[in-house]
């Protein structure tokens, strides 16, 4: 199994710019959980989804966030539009009942 | 307030020394507490995950202890390598049935030097 894979790696962005981050979750898992990683405030959940479904949002700092998962096999995390105070690093997790895996995260830079 | 707390923030230690990590909670109800690795830009990594009723668990060098009573858990490593330089994460689940709600330490930072 490839593991959960996220694009892009990095993204630079304007201020203002729509970003939308994506993520394949391990073929299985029925749990998929979005972080942010910042120096200042460490790692933080954001959302995460039971069987696609959205089951706890409160982490999402402000609407200008918004996250999907469609299917099974794919997640989006929208961000717009973008700030600074975004740059981060963004995982994204699979897992089951007791574990979760994460992926390589996205480097998020919004100058 | 559900709290993770890790000391010392930051540990450097010579290769082959052994180091301990420490990590209180206060965390209702609580489910499990897991404890991770994280290499410079890269995802974490479980080391393990203990529930209630679990107050060791090993994986290789490292052993985890957890005591429910006192919320405090430490990492031990032993033997210590370059390679485990990195990150180290307490993570603690407050419980639901399919993942558990989490609350993250601020982590450590270890730096193993030759």
């Amino acid at each position: 199994d490839a593991g959960v894979i996220q694009s892009p790696r990095h993204e630079v962005t304007e201020m203002g710019q729509e970003v939308t981050l994506r993520c394949k979750p391990i073929s299985g898992h029925n749990s998929l959980f979005w972080y942010r990683q910042t120096m200042m405030r460490g790692l933080e959940l954001l959302i995460y989804f039971n069987n696609n479904v959205p089951i706890d949002d409160s982490g999402m700092p402000e609407d200008r966030f918004s996250a999907k998962m469609p299917n099974a096999s794919f997640s989006t995390l929208k961000i717009q539009p973008s700030e600074p105070r975004d740059s981060a690093v963004y995982f994204c997790a699979s897992g089951g009942r007791h574990e979760q895996y994460f992926g390589p995260g996205t480097r998020l830079t919004v100058t | 307030k559900n709290q993770v707390e890790q000391s010392p923030q930051s540990l450097i230690i010579l290769e082959g020394k052994n180091c301990t990590l420490q990590c209180n909670y206060t965390v209702s109800p609580f489910s499990n507490l897991r404890w991770y690795k994280q290499d410079t830009g890269r995802g974490p990594v479980s080391l393990t995950i203990m529930t209630f009723s679990e107050n060791t668990k090993s994986n290789g060098r490292y052993t985890a202890t957890l005591d429910a009573d006192t919320k405090q858990s430490s990492l031990h490593i032993t033997a210590s390598q370059l390679s485990d330089s990195a990150s180290y994460i307490c993570v603690v689940s407050t419980g639901y049935n399919q993942g558990g709600k989490l609350i993250f330490g601020q982590g450590t930072e270890l730096s193993v030097k030759p």
